[in-house]
């Protein structure tokens, strides 16, 4: 059981380029989500999904785009990377009576 | 609008005593609270959570209790060891999809 994956684990860009962070669950769980933590603080919702084909917005959504075509897969589109989204990003799937699952990361840089 | 915060960025306990982290939230309407804890380099990890018609759950070491009146949560450790040394979150949210997380809580557990 592989849980959440998240894929790269690590990347660097150069402004100005786009990139998709893939994301994959395997418990078919309904909701799924996008985090990302800054130094020092805590994890603010970029996007969510509760489920195939439905999205939304969440804290944070400018210069993020998701799909939500399957409801194993839910990748996050980075669509001119800046500076700004050097961050280490989370996606989470969730069992309503369980909480969520979190996936080990990706951290972006955008030089 | 609504946050979740905790009272202190950082606790440093003795290793054997028992902690406690706290939390405030301010969103009346959430009624499913959950805490991570999470260790460096790391995704977010399931601790305990606790849904809005119970105010104590206990788990392996880890007591939440929720005091709905003050709109306040907290974490208890038993007999904490230097493997509880990480960062803790609070997460509030709505019918078992948590949407809002606090800034952290560093824990360190000295000798």
């Amino acid at each position: 059981n592989a849980g959440v994956t998240q894929t790269p684990k690590f990347q660097v860009l150069k402004t100005g380029q786009s990139m998709t962070l893939q994301c994959a669950q395997d418990m078919n769980h309904e909701y799924m989500s996008w985090y990302r933590q800054d130094p020092g603080m805590g994890l603010r919702l970029i996007h969510y999904s509760v489920g195939a084909g439905i999205t939304d917005q969440g804290e944070v959504p400018n210069g993020y785009n998701v799909s939500r075509s399957t409801t194993e897969d839910f990748p996050l589109r980075l669509l001119s990377a800046a500076p700004s989204q050097t961050s280490v990003y989370f996606c989470a799937s969730s069992d309503r009576d369980r909480g969520y699952t979190f996936g080990s990361g990706t951290r972006l840089t955008v030089v | 609008g609504e946050s979740v915060g905790l009272h202190l960025p950082t606790l440093s306990v003795q290793e054997g005593d028992n902690s406690i982290i706290n939390c405030a939230y301010s969103n009346s309407a959430s009624d499913y609270f959950i805490w991570y804890k999470q260790e460096s380099g790391k995704g977010p990890q399931f601790i305990i959570d606790i849904r809005s018609n119970m105010d104590k759950r206990q788990g392996q070491r880890v007591t939440v209790l929720l005091n709905k009146t003050v709109k306040h949560l907290s974490l208890q450790i038993a007999a904490t060891q230097p493997g509880d040394s990480a960062v803790y979150f609070c997460a509030e949210g709505h019918s078992g999809y948590a949407l809002n997380f606090g800034k952290g809580t560093s824990l360190l557990v000295t000798p």
